[in-house]
């Protein structure tokens, strides 16, 4: 199975920033502004975080933000807090079968 | 707030098939794609499929032909069918609601785990 490229662990410690990057290629990071990102706690159903590449949904902390360049996508959070240790997915739209990726996760740690 | 739900049984046997259910609640049925999505123990996600609410289904071709998604708009509830089941179908099974303009799954069930074993 194809899934994007991710980071297989992260870690800061509290009131610092963090990037999880995401590597995709053309046929969906590269072409698609339809990427997205899920925060996912353990023994807990994902919640999504950031859709289309930057936005938040309501009620999503503005500390998470995301960007993208080229065939990676970026998950950024400033200002890290405990609540914040997690696994994090990037997923996105793709040409091909699927027609839906997600990323191989990101083990988030404050220290 | 759109809430989802899965049921279905725990267990499964080898060989057998898979049958899991999602209750949609709170939240309209239509202009929606309503997706089947597991999680392996300790492993990553994966896309298995979706229904539009008109009908139209697209699955992972990954699954061989195996699974089935089904839609019941009467009751707010849409299936997942998989069969000739083997212990690498072992998972958590989250059923989530997939906004097919922007391409993201916004809301998502608690999951339930399936083990397939004799």
């Amino acid at each position: 199975q194809s899934a994007l490229t991710q980071p297989a662990s992260v870690s800061g410690s509290p009131g610092q920033s963090i990037t999880i990057s995401c590597t995709g290629t053309n046929n969906d990071i590269g072409n698609y502004d339809f990427v997205s990102w899920h925060q996912q706690r353990p023994g807990k159903a994902p919640e999504l975080i950031i859709f289309g590449v930057s936005d938040r949904p309501s009620g999503v902390s503005t500390r998470f933000s995301g960007s993208k360049s080229g065939n990676t996508a970026s998950l950024s959070i400033s200002g890290l807090q405990a609540e914040d240790e997690a696994d994090y997915y990037c997923s996105s739209y793709r040409t091909g079968d699927p027609p839906y990726l997600f990323g191989t996760g990101t083990k988030v740690t404050v220290l | 707030q759109v809430q989802l739900q899965e049921s279905g049984p725990g267990l499964v046997q080898p060989s057998e098939t898979l049958s899991l259910t999602c209750s949609v609640s709170r939240g309209s049925f239509m202009s929606y794609y309503w997706s089947w999505i597991r999680q392996p123990p300790g492993k990553g996600l994966e896309w298995l499929g979706h229904v539009f609410y008109s009908g139209t289904s697209n699955y992972n071709s990954y699954l061989g032909g195996r699974l089935t998604i089904s839609l019941d708009t009467s009751n707010k509830q849409f299936s997942l069918r998989l069969t000739s089941v083997t212990a690498a179908d072992t998972a958590i099974y989250y059923c989530a609601r997939f906004r097919g303009r922007d391409y993201y799954f916004d809301s998502w069930g608690p999951g339930i785990l399936v083990t397939v074993s004799s």
